[in-house]
């Protein structure tokens, strides 16, 4: 049971370049989320969805895209990578508010140079 | 906006001791609120939750209290431990609409053996 899990773990940009960053959970979740976190600030919501084929912005959803055709898949995109992206990024999934939060998996380093 | 904000960045406890978390959050409509605990380099690992309903929930050595007219909520840790050591994210959410988190900057627990 592998939960959420999240590839690259790092990845290293140049100003301009695009990535798709990959979301995959195996526990039938209806809702998955991408966060953002910088330091000082906590975790900031990028976009989610509840539910495939749907998506929604988040608080900072600016520079980023994202898609669900999949249940357990969500991606989030940047098309063209600014240094202000340079963050840790971490996907969540749930099936709405239980006594058992959301799952989250280990997190993407990028680092936009 | 922070609508949720841990004013500690930091805490340091000793093994045994009772460790105090504090949370205190602006919207009034949030009505349901979870802990997070993350160690570096992995994901936030939910801790336990409350709903406004409550005033108090508890797990084990780990006790959430909500006091709504002020806003705030707190973590108790009872007796804290060393592998306790991390740090420890405050979310609100509404129970209603798409359940996003909002998270506080977080506050590093130390507990010094």
């Amino acid at each position: 049971n592998a939960g959420v899990t999240q590839t690259p773990k790092f990845r290293v940009l140049k100003t301009g370049q695009s990535m798709t960053l990959l979301c995959a959970q195996d526990m039938n979740h209806e809702y998955m989320y991408w966060y953002r976190q910088d330091p000082g600030m906590g975790l900031r919501l990028i976009h989610y969805s509840v539910g495939e084929g749907t998506t929604a912005k988040g608080e900072v959803p600016d520079g980023y895209n994202v898609s669900r055709l999949k249940k357990q898949n969500f991606l989030l995109g940047l098309e063209s990578a600014a240094p202000s992206q340079t963050s840790v990024y971490f996907c969540a999934s749930g099936q709405g508010l239980t006594n058992y939060g959301y799952t989250f998996g280990s997190g993407t380093r990028l680092t936009v140079v | 906006d922070q609508q949720v904000k841990q004013n500690s960045p930091s805490l340091s406890v000793q093994e045994g001791r009772i460790s105090i978390l504090n949370c205190d959050y602006t919207n009034s409509m949030f009505d349901y609120f979870l802990w997070y605990k993350k160690y570096p380099a992995e994901g936030p690992t939910f801790l336990i939750s409350i709903s406004s309903i409550k005033d108090k929930n508890e797990d084990g050595r780990f006790t959430v209290f909500l006091n709504k007219s002020a806003k705030h909520l707190s973590l108790h840790i009872v007796p804290s431990q060393p592998g306790d050591s991390a740090v420890y994210f405050c979310a609100a959410s509404t129970i209603t609409g798409a359940n996003n988190l909002f998270f506080g900057t977080g506050t590093r627990l130390t507990v010094i053996p």
